[in-house]
């Protein structure tokens, strides 16, 4: 069955940095679009980034662009996204989800939570 | 610039069936969305792709319960025989080249 498993969340103080890792199984990795999805607490759902099956179409949400980098590794069936110079406003739980055809999302991880405070 | 409206809340009776709407942004009315599905302290839930001509594809383990229908610009979701779990806060989305949209959010309480 399909599994995306988020790590690497945590405390971390503004100006900070913090790499997550979703690590894919149960489907074939390089034939999907993924996404980073973040929630704050209390909030809806908001789109930060996603990536093409090869890695070469990339692209973020104004508010992280400049800061975030999202990348995979089709060979480790792994997302990841480096996330730079981080803002309280940034604190929330991020979500792996896939994207069939780059288009609508079809599955989602369990989230990973991101607190950024001093 | 696409934007997704859903209505804050709803509400309806345990047995009964509730429709909750999302609504494209003019101009945007060709659409197709997809609607997620987050019960309280979950991750979110995929439950179904729904095209402008309202044929959908649901999503694994998805109960007839769940459907979805089309009318312009507005995408609906119709829960049938409510059940205690259905009570959640229910997430449509879009998508495009360089761009993933959600709307807010419908909280749906069943009374």
């Amino acid at each position: 069955q399909v599994q995306l498993v988020e790590s690497g969340g945590g405390l971390v103080k503004p100006g900070g940095s913090l790499r997550l890792s979703c690590a894919a199984s149960g489907f074939t990795f390089s034939d999907y679009y993924m996404s980073w999805i973040r929630q704050a607490p209390g909030k809806g759902l908001e789109w930060v980034s996603y990536i093409s099956s090869s890695g070469s179409t990339i692209y973020y949400a104004d508010s992280v662009k400049g800061r975030f980098t999202i990348s995979r590794d089709n060979a480790k069936n792994s997302l990841y996204l480096q996330m730079n110079s981080l803002r309280a406003e940034d604190t929330a739980v991020y979500y792996c989800a896939r994207a069939p055809l780059g288009a609508h999302i079809d599955y989602w991880g369990q989230g990973t939570l991101v607190t950024v405070s001093s | 610039q696409l934007v997704l409206t859903q209505s804050p809340s709803a509400s309806a009776s345990l047995g009964a069936s509730v429709k909750l709407t999302c609504t494209l942004s003019s101009g945007h009315s060709s659409y197709a969305i997809a609607w997620h599905q987050q019960q309280p302290e979950k991750g979110p839930r995929y439950l179904m792709k729904l095209n402008s001509d309202g044929s959908h594809s649901k999503g694994d383990g998805i109960p007839d319960r769940f459907s979805g229908s089309s009318s312009g610009a507005e995408r609906y979701l119709t829960i049938s025989s409510l059940q205690s779990e259905d009570e959640a806060d229910y997430y449509c989305q879009t998508w495009g080249t360089g761009f993933r949209v959600f709307g807010g959010g419908t909280k749906l309480t069943v009374l």
